[in-house]
């Protein structure tokens, strides 16, 4: 049982590049999130799907978008990486708000 | 705006002794609390959750309090290990679908 599994764990990007952050569960959870992680700033909510065919926008969503390709997968992608989306990011899948389940994390560097 | 807040940015315990972790939250339509561990490099665990309706949880060796009237959440941990020197985040739902994090609390155990 895989879980959340996220592609890439690491990248390093150039300012200006674009690239997709993967995420896959095979739990059968309805809803998925994209949250960053930065040094004393906890987890804040990018976007998410509470369910296929739905996105929405979470607390910091500039400079990203979202695509729930099926009920399993939901992409991330930065279209003109910056500087300020340096960060560690978290795919996590749920049913409902309950029991969040994480992947393992994508470090990501823009320089 | 409301968010979840930690009281400690971090906590140094002697192993076997009893580790008690505080989170101060604000919103009062939150009906839903979860505490996670979160280790080096990985992505955050469930430990245990708790509903508005309860004041008091209990899991293996971990046990959850819920005082509604002050709005305070903590995580006991009952003689803490070495494998519990993790970061620790509350998280609470201030609507359907989405959680809000708490930047952490660093405890690391003494031997």
């Amino acid at each position: 049982n895989a879980g959340v599994t996220q592609t890439p764990k690491f990248q390093v990007l150039k300012t200006g590049q674009s690239m997709t952050l993967q995420c896959a569960q095979d739990m059968n959870h309805n809803s998925m999130y994209w949250y960053r992680q930065d040094p004393g700033m906890g987890l804040r909510l990018i976007y998410y799907s509470a369910s296929e065919g739905t996105t929405d926008k979470g607390e910091v969503p500039n400079g990203y978008n979202v695509s729930r390709l099926n009920k399993r997968e939901f992409s991330l992608r930065l279209e003109s990486a910056a500087p300020s989306q340096t960060s560690v990011y978290f795919c996590a899948s749920s049913e409902a708000t309950y029991g969040y389940t994480f992947g393992s994390g994508t470090r990501l560097t823009v320089v | 705006g409301e968010s979840v807040g930690l009281h400690l940015p971090t906590l140094s315990v002697q192993e076997g002794d009893n580790s008690i972790i505080n989170c101060a939250y604000s919103n009062s339509a939150s009906d839903y609390f979860i505490w996670y561990k979160q280790e080096s490099g990985k992505g955050p665990q469930f430990i245990i959750d708790i509903r508005s309706n309860m004041d008091k949880r209990q899991g293996q060796r971990v046990t959850v309090l819920l005082n509604k009237t002050v709005k305070h959440l903590s995580l006991q941990i009952a003689a803490t290990q070495p494998g519990d020197s993790a970061v620790y985040f509350c998280a609470e739902n201030p609507d359907d679908y989405k959680l809000s994090f708490g930047a952490g609390t660093t405890v690391t155990v003494r031997a």
